[in-house]
C-alpha cells in the first residue's frame, strides 16, 4: 500500500531534549515536505526537500532541521524542543507536487 | 502576511444541498491550486486541483472554480453528504521553482442529515 509512515504518533517530551521524528514513503517520490497545524493557523511549512541531499527552509524553519539523506526518508529533528513547538506535525510526499500524500500526523507535546 | 486566506472558520449545510467553499490567494505568482480534506486523527487528502489555464475542474460531486481577477477560488459538493463532514483546505503553488505549498488556515463543513 503507498503510504507516508511518520512515527511516532504521539510523544510528550520534556524543554531541552533532543527528539526525532521520522517519516517514509514507499512511492518512490521526490518531494518532500514537513508541516505543522495549530489551531487558528492551519498548516504551515517548515521545510521541504525536492530529492536527495536537497532540502529548503519552508515559513517556519526555526528550531527545526532536516535531512534527506535517501529518497525514501526525510526525519525532522528538534534539537532542543520548547513549548512552543507543542503541535501537530505532518509529512508529506509527492511524484510532482500534483497531490501531496501526507501520513497520519505526529501529536508532539513540549513541558 | 497570509497568502491564502478561507474567511470562513465554519459552514453548515443539510444533506443533498450545494456546499460553496471559498478561497482568496493575495500572491499573483500562484498558478496552481489544490483543496485537501482533513477528517480528525487522520492526515489532510488530496481531493481536486486547479491550474491557472483554466477557470474549472470536476471531478464527481467536487468541482472546483477559479477566478483569476478575482485571486479566488471556490470548492462546490453536490450534492453534499454527511461524510463529507471534515475540515477543509485550500493550497497555493508556483510553477518551477522551490516546492513552497502554501495552505489556508482551513473550512469546517459540517453535513446535517
Amino acid at each position: 500500500e503507498a503510504q507516508v509512515t511518520q512515527n511516532p504518533r504521539y510523544l510528550i517530551t520534556v524543554t531541552g531534549k533532543k527528539l526525532t521524528v521520522t517519516c517514509s514513503q514507499n512511492m518512490n517520490h521526490e518531494y518532500m515536505s514537513w508541516y505543522r497545524q495549530d489551531p487558528g493557523l492551519g498548516l504551515r511549512q517548515i521545510y521541504y526537500s525536492m530529492n536527495v541531499e536537497v532540502t529548503d527552509k519552508g515559513d517556519v524553519p526555526e528550531g527545526y532541521k532536516v535531512s534527506r539523506k535517501e529518497k525514501r526518508n526525510f526525519p525532522l529533528i528538534l534539537e532542543s524542543p520548547s513549548p512552543n513547538q507543542t503541535s501537530l506535525y505532518f509529512c508529506a510526499s509527492s511524484a510532482n507536487r500534483v497531490g501531496y500524500t501526507f501520513g497520519s500526523g505526529t501529536r508532539l507535546t513540549v513541558v | 502576511d497570509q497568502q491564502v486566506k478561507q474567511n470562513s472558520p465554519s459552514l453548515s449545510v443539510q444533506e443533498g444541498r450545494i456546499s460553496i467553499l471559498n478561497c482568496d490567494y493575495t500572491n499573483s505568482m500562484f498558478d496552481y491550486f489544490l483543496w485537501y480534506k482533513k477528517y480528525p486523527a487522520e492526515g489532510p487528502t488530496f481531493l481536486i486541483s486547479i491550474s491557472s489555464i483554466k477557470d474549472k475542474n470536476e471531478d464527481g460531486r467536487f468541482t472546483v472554480f477559479l477566478n483569476k481577477s478575482a485571486k479566488h477560488l471556490s470548492l462546490h459538493i453536490v450534492p453534499s453528504q454527511p461524510g463529507d463532514s471534515a475540515v477543509y483546505f485550500c493550497a497555493a503553488d508556483t510553477q518551477g521553482g522551490s516546492e513552497k505549498l502554501v495552505f489556508g488556515k482551513g473550512t469546517k463543513l459540517t453535513v446535517n442529515p
